[in-house]
């Protein structure tokens, strides 16, 4: 069974930076590519980019472009995800998806982060 | 800056049948977008439904299905059963991009 399993919890605060896991596991790791989302508290879902763990080719929201970097180590099969100065409005849970052929089929199970002075 | 329009609330008694739209600020919706949908409920972190317009999981209900209609994407249940009470959100692909509408609360009663 395909699972995705994020990193724990995290509480930063305004300015530091955040970095997630996502340890993808039974599927070939280097063959699909890796987005993260985020949500807000009551808010709808947000695409901060992708990875592609086979070349490490990323592409990000503009939105994000300058503060979020996604990297990944093959040898683990884990994808990363740094988001830099952060502020309040980072506040939200972070999640990992895996997407094959146009199919967000996968999903982690979501990591809470709060920034917070 | 893309927007992805979707209903922000919509209402369908048990049984009954509704259908959720999905509208890109660049023009009519087409397969190339690759349409998928997500169901998600309180406290639980989003499902997929429909991808590629309207393939479905082996987990997706049959009384869930995908089109494209009028120029943007729909979802439809048919036969709406209580535990279809959800939010709902569409993604669309813009080349390597991905852009989420802000999603429909759907209420059965």
């Amino acid at each position: 069974q395909v699972q995705l399993v994020q990193s724990g919890a995290e509480v930063k605060t305004p300015g530091a930076s955040l970095k997630l896991s996502c340890k993808a596991s039974e599927y070939t790791f280097t063959s699909h590519f890796v987005h993260w989302v985020r949500q807000a508290p009551g808010q709808g879902l947000e695409w901060l980019g992708r990875i592609d763990p086979r070349g490490d080719h990323t592409f990000y929201g503009q939105r994000f472009q300058g503060r979020v970097t996604m990297t990944r180590d093959t040898s683990t099969s884990t994808v990363y995800m740094v988001l830099s100065s952060l502020r309040s409005e980072d506040t939200a849970v972070y999640y990992c998806i895996r997407e094959v052929m146009s199919n967000f089929d996968y999903w982690g199970q979501g990591t809470l982060v709060t920034v917070s002075s | 800056q893309t927007v992805v329009t979707q209903e922000p609330s919509l209402t369908v008694s048990p049984g009954g049948t509704v259908t959720l739209t999905c509208a890109s600020s660049t023009g009519a919706v087409t397969s190339d977008y690759s349409p998928n949908w997500f169901q998600q409920k309180p406290g639980q972190a989003p499902r997929s439904l429909i991808y590629s317009t309207s393939n479905k999981h082996s987990w997706t209900p049959a009384r869930f299905s995908g089109s494209l209609l009028g120029g943007k994407a729909a979802l439809t249940l048919s036969g709406v059963q209580p535990e279809d009470e959800a939010d709902y959100y569409c993604l669309l692909h813009y080349a390597d991009a991905r852009v989420f509408g802000g999603g429909t609360k759907l209420t059965v009663l």
